[in-house]
């Protein structure tokens, strides 16, 4: 499979835990993306990386959150803490560095649910 | 600032027919790119159709075909001979000079393709 991975594909968890998601990018893709998708909307970025700097972050990025690409491989997004409002797809994505019409390869996503 | 607007938020269509889907959208970018996806129930976010704000020809994949209207700020997405795993929600997009490597999307639209 050489798509855009992400695990797990489905959590519940209690108001006040802490999550973490996983995202698998395609091999040869140096950059990365989180966006975050709410019922009813279209989805809002968060970060990008490129290899393993995280190059641009979104205000929507509050400080318990968190987003990691160690290797300029694999990335993690933690949420600490979680409350009610976090509850959403959490959507990952990846593309080759260069014109933007390359457009992104995205993933199934992460459906998180506060409870 | 960027703004996607997507007014229909649900669409139905018969078999076989084509559809149109809206999009306007505002920047002030002075060079972008058009885009839309096509988000199936399970989540993922598939790439259909580029549009470069300086393309002279309005983009066509298949049968999908994109409606460019640079004056009027419009950017339609017709899908012909409509099938019915064509049912999910569609999302325009755009990505400019100023934006970053970041998209801004519309709502969303709802398509139901009727047997």
């Amino acid at each position: 499979d050489t798509g855009v991975s992400q695990d797990p594909r489905h959590k519940i968890t209690k108001r006040g835990q802490n999550v973490t998601f996983r995202c698998d990018p395609i091999s040869e893709h140096n950059r990365l993306y989180w966006y975050r998708q709410t019922l009813g909307q279209g989805p809002e970025f968060l970060t990008y990386f490129q290899n393993e700097a995280q190059l641009e972050k979104s205000r929507l990025l509050s400080d318990r959150f968190s987003a990691e690409r160690p290797k300029g491989s694999f990335s993690t997004l933690e949420i600490q803490r979680t409350e009610q409002g976090d509850s959403a797809m959490y959507l990952c994505a990846s593309s080759l560095e260069g014109p933007w019409n390359y457009g992104y390869t995205f993933g199934s996503g992460t459906r998180l649910t506060v409870v | 600032a960027q703004k996607i607007t997507q007014t229909q938020p649900g669409m139905f269509v018969q078999e076989k027919e084509a559809v149109t889907l809206d999009c306007t959208y505002d920047t002030s970018d002075p060079s972008y790119g058009l885009f839309w996806y096509k988000q199936p129930s399970s989540g993922e976010m598939i790439f259909l159709i580029y549009q470069g704000s300086y393309d002279q020809q309005n983009a066509t994949e298949g049968r999908y075909s994109l409606n460019f209207q640079k004056a009027r700020k419009s950017a339609n997405l017709v899908i012909s001979a409509s099938q019915l795993g064509d049912s999910a929600m569609y999302f325009c997009a755009m990505r400019g000079t100023n934006t970053g490597n970041q998209f801004y999307f519309g709502t969303g639209t709802s398509l139901t393709v009727i047997p």
